[in-house]
């Protein structure tokens, strides 16, 4: 079955212990991104990938990083977390080649930092 | 910069029609789309039009867009309570990946 996964998909921690988001995807997709939903402000881009080694910054990137060394996986790492990065993360992939297609999405990680 | 508004709220009766409408800022949004997120999930692609399209109908769903105002709105005919969820719409632009989206808009079923 075509999918994005994400691990784990609940999370409390507390503030400075670093901490992996995995997502892994089975579709060879090219294109991959991270995304933060909190309330009243939808969904908003971190960071993304248009394949391997090539990673940006998206809207919201401070405190976060990502590594993108296998086409199928984009970890996510907080490295100092604080609470305003308390949220729910989705990792969404996409392929590039042929006509436009749709982004997949994970079923979400929420994350709370105490 | 990209912005784009949604009510926050919708609650209908089961049966009617919803229509749930988006406003969008970036007069070069070439894609424009409408997700759908059940509790505890992720989201769903529902269907998305192409800026030179007016309107687009899939079965229960009918997406209007309005390009001069900058306005689309997602209409379910016949609602019914498996259609609660909070519905996004999202707009990108063309070789761009990057999905701008709106604030969400919960609908709530009234039996």
């Amino acid at each position: 079955e075509a999918q994005v996964t994400q691990n784990p998909r609940y999370l409390i921690t507390v503030t400075g212990k670093k901490l992996t988001v995995t997502c892994s995807q089975n579709m060879n997709h090219e294109y991959m991104s991270w995304y933060r939903q909190d309330p009243g402000l939808g969904l908003r881009q971190i960071y993304y990938s248009m394949n391997v080694e090539v990673t940006d910054k998206g809207d919201v990137p401070e405190g976060y990083k990502v590594s993108r060394k296998e086409k199928r996986n984009f970890p996510l790492i907080l490295e100092s977390p604080s609470p305003n990065q308390t949220s729910l993360y989705f990792c969404a992939s996409k392929g590039l080649a042929g006509q436009r297609s749709e982004q997949f999405f994970g079923p979400g990680t929420r994350l709370t930092v105490l | 910069g990209e912005d784009v508004e949604q009510s926050l709220f919708l609650s209908v009766r089961e049966g009617d029609s919803s229509v749930i409408n988006c406003t969008y800022t970036d007069s070069s949004s070439t894609y424009l789309y409408w997700y759908k997120q059940e509790p505890g999930a992720g989201l769903q692609l529902l269907t998305y039009i192409f800026s030179n399209m007016d309107m687009k109908q899939d079965q229960r769903l009918t997406v209007l867009l309005n390009k001069k105002d900058k306005h689309l709105s997602l209409r379910i005919a016949d609602t019914q309570t498996g259609d609660s969820a909070i519905y996004f719409c999202a707009e990108s632009m063309e070789g761009n990946e990057k999905l701008t989206f709106g604030t969400g808009t919960r609908l709530t079923i009234i039996p």
